[in-house]
């Protein structure tokens, strides 16, 4: 159990244009889902923690008007990259925990979605 | 200073030997401790938990020393199959708010290439 996914893994598209990366909990129900960010040769980086129902919470330098978060049910939360520039490229991976704001509870990555942006 | 530091690496060791790993945190009120190893181009994935008694399972051994915030991954005997970048990573207590509570913070990395 504890299976999530991500949708697309991959996906390459014109600067200005948005994109939507999809995270679902297949097998349980995720209160708390986490959004990061891994840039070549670097590690993953907190971008925002959202919980079913409420909007979510962004660490410090992450734009929330540029990546929108969106958790509308216990199973899927989307992340939506706004006006996607070349410096957005990166690779995004998200997380999901049962517990609300993910309490002492593992964290159960999706395999990621790596974005680039020409 | 960053949140998490780890042995900058990489480490380049034959079939068979032992390799340490090291990892300091800056926050003392962190809570849970945690290895976890990324594969290339790959999700990270949870190796063991780290307490303070320290843990083992099958090679891989795991040091916590509060006192120093200090972490360390031992893997003994190496595989062809343990090369990856091992991740050292912190989960932060609780703010006033809670708002930091399930938090991760993850280490930079250390690479790991086990030879033949």
């Amino acid at each position: 159990g504890a299976v999530v996914s991500q949708h697309p893994s991959r996906v390459i598209c014109k600067s200005g244009t948005s994109v939507k990366i999809e995270c679902r909990s297949l097998d349980f129900q995720a209160t708390t889902m986490f959004w990061y960010r891994q840039f070549p040769k670097q590690s993953l980086m907190l971008m925002a923690t959202s919980n079913e129902g409420s909007k979510a919470t962004y660490e410090q330098g992450v734009e929330k008007d540029k990546f929108l978060i969106n958790h509308a049910s216990l199973t899927l939360s989307t992340l939506t990259v706004t006006s996607a520039h070349p410096e957005d490229s990166s690779f995004y991976i998200c997380s999901a925990s049962r517990e609300a704001r993910g309490a002492g509870e593992t964290q159960y990555f999706g395999p990621g979605t790596r974005l680039l942006v020409l | 200073r960053k949140e998490v530091e780890q042995d900058p690496g990489p480490f380049n060791v034959p079939e068979g030997a032992t390799v340490a790993f090291n990892c300091t945190y800056s926050n003392s009120a962190s809570q849970s401790f945690f290895w976890y190893r990324q594969d290339c181009r790959k999700e990270p994935k949870l190796l063991m938990s780290v307490y303070s008694s320290g843990n083992e399972d099958g090679r891989f051994t795991a040091q916590l020393n509060r006192a120093s915030q200090y972490i360390s991954l031992l893997i003994r005997d190496s595989k062809l199959s343990d090369s990856a970048t091992y991740l050292c990573v912190v989960n932060k207590s609780p703010n006033a708010g809670g708002t930091s509570y399930g938090k991760l913070t993850f280490g930079q990395g250390t690479i790991l290439t086990v030879h033949p």
